[in-house]
């Protein structure tokens, strides 16, 4: 089974906390892993696509990780500000594909 | 730049009754994608495209149909609305090269009822 966890489902954190979530992927076959940032009432926008293990990236207070071989990525906002508020979603795609598997997301929101 | 548009926003539908969900993207990207997605879970891929004239189904292509005349267009088709398809829908597009290497585009997504 394809399957793609993602873990809290939701998290509730304070503005300035540091918080991170977990993305769990087969490990076998891996090709790419994107994470996107989905605000309420908007579409989903592309953060990062990720495609080699040990990779790091980063986007002003967002960072993600990546191990294919254990088949996992994190995903880390430093200093939580009500902004980031929003459902992170990871994807993953396998072999040679075009198409991508979608966890259920995290849901996170900041309190000012 | 538009992006990736998709219309209606809303519709409700009687069971049985047919439509047509649009979605036009003006990046020329040559990957097109339809998707849906119900409470609690994640994104489901009905069908996607990888050019002009050449689609292929995904997780979930059961009662819908698409078409790519161009590289522009991708409609989503459903011939005889079911309560089952009650859902978000939401068009993405993506750069060719490399499968999966590049991020996706998406719409605002139309909200579907079939009562």
């Amino acid at each position: 089974i394809l399957n793609v966890e993602q873990s809290p489902q939701s998290l509730h954190v304070q503005e300035g906390d540091s918080t991170n979530f977990t993305c769990s992927f087969p490990s076998s076959n891996f090709y790419a892993l994107h994470w996107y940032r989905w605000e309420t009432a908007k579409s989903p926008e592309a953060l990062f696509v990720m495609t080699l293990n040990g990779d790091e990236k980063k986007k002003g207070r967002i960072s993600a990780t990546l191990n294919t071989k254990e088949g996992y990525s994190y995903l880390y906002i430093k200093g939580s500000q009500p902004e980031d508020s929003a459902t992170y979603l990871c994807a993953w795609s396998f072999l040679n594909t075009d198409k991508l598997i979608f966890g259920t997301g995290t849901r996170l929101q900041v309190f000012p | 730049n538009a992006g990736v548009t998709q219309t209606p926003k809303f519709r409700i539908l009687k069971i049985g009754q047919s439509m047509t969900l649009q979605c036009t993207q003006d990046m020329n990207h040559n990957y097109m994608y339809w998707y849906r997605q119900d409470p609690g879970m994640g994104l489901k891929l009905i069908y996607y495209s990888v050019g002009a004239g050449i689609t292929d189904k995904g997780e979930v292509p059961n009662g819908y149909n698409v078409s790519r005349s161009t590289t522009e267009d991708f409609p989503l088709r459903l011939e005889l609305a079911a309560p089952s398809q009650t859902s978000v829908y939401f068009c993405a597009s993506s750069y060719p090269g490399q499968g999966s290497y590049q991020p996706q585009h998406f719409g605002d997504g139309t909200r579907l009822s079939i009562l």
